[in-house]
């Protein structure tokens, strides 16, 4: 399976600024998703990132809030703007490979807000 | 909507087999996966299964029953490290959604 890295691992930010994940994966892949698990909860999924075309929003996340950038098959970005405590959650990019729908999970980012 | 049932917390003892369940009502069902995660660490894949029936893959299990919504992951011969979450997940609706919607995990302690 792919290989998945996220920056940063961690960090703790204050309220009312953005701070803005990578997820680089070592090879290409056909989707790349974002997803939010928040202390002692399961994950939730964000958005699909659309390579070259505007994220897929679930339920409840907007674009202004979590905007995404897919610029290639490899690369994704994902911005928690205008941060409040309530942001604090680890953030998780998962990908799909080829025709499969299995779904891996990059480590994480892990994000405080103060 | 999709609602998917799992224990919270097991507790089971190190060389034992230990069976986590999953149940679900959906909306539209295209498969089941699941994730162990470590404390502190991302989801790490274990199986996925979209007929009914069992799958095995070494120590640990999966089985299907579509028609009663349900779904068990089997552990044998358990061990220290297999303390962690076990997540249950449903893919779906739309036969092809890639969309995963998650229980809310099954703490399991392995104890001596």
């Amino acid at each position: 399976s792919a290989v998945i890295s996220q920056k940063p691992s961690r960090d703790i930010c204050q309220r009312g600024t953005s701070l803005t994940i990578q997820c680089q994966v070592d090879s290409q892949v056909t989707m790349m998703f974002w997803y939010r698990q928040q202390p002692g909860q399961s994950l939730t999924l964000i958005a699909t990132a659309n390579q070259g075309s505007e994220a897929t929003y679930e339920s409840g996340f907007v674009i202004d809030k979590f905007p995404i950038s897919r610029p290639n098959l490899t690369f994704s970005t994902l911005t928690v703007s205008n941060m409040s405590p309530e942001d604090s959650s680890i953030y998780l990019c998962s990908v799909v490979q080829g025709e499969s729908y299995e779904q891996y999970f990059g480590p994480g980012t892990r994000l405080t807000v103060t | 909507g999709q609602n998917i049932d799992q224990p919270t917390e097991m507790t089971a003892t190190e060389g034992a087999i230990v069976q986590i369940n999953c149940t679900y009502q959906t909306s539209g069902f295209n498969g089941l996966f699941w994730y162990q995660q470590h404390a502190g660490e991302a989801p790490t894949f274990l199986s996925y299964n979209v007929l009914d029936g069992l799958e095995e893959k070494g120590r640990f299990s999966s089985f299907l029953s579509r028609s009663k919504g349900y779904s068990y992951l089997l552990l044998k011969e358990l061990q220290m490290k297999d303390s962690a979450s076990y997540l249950c997940a449903v893919r779906g609706p739309g036969a092809g959604s890639y969309q995963l919607t998650f229980g809310k995990g099954t703490k399991l302690s392995v104890i001596p």
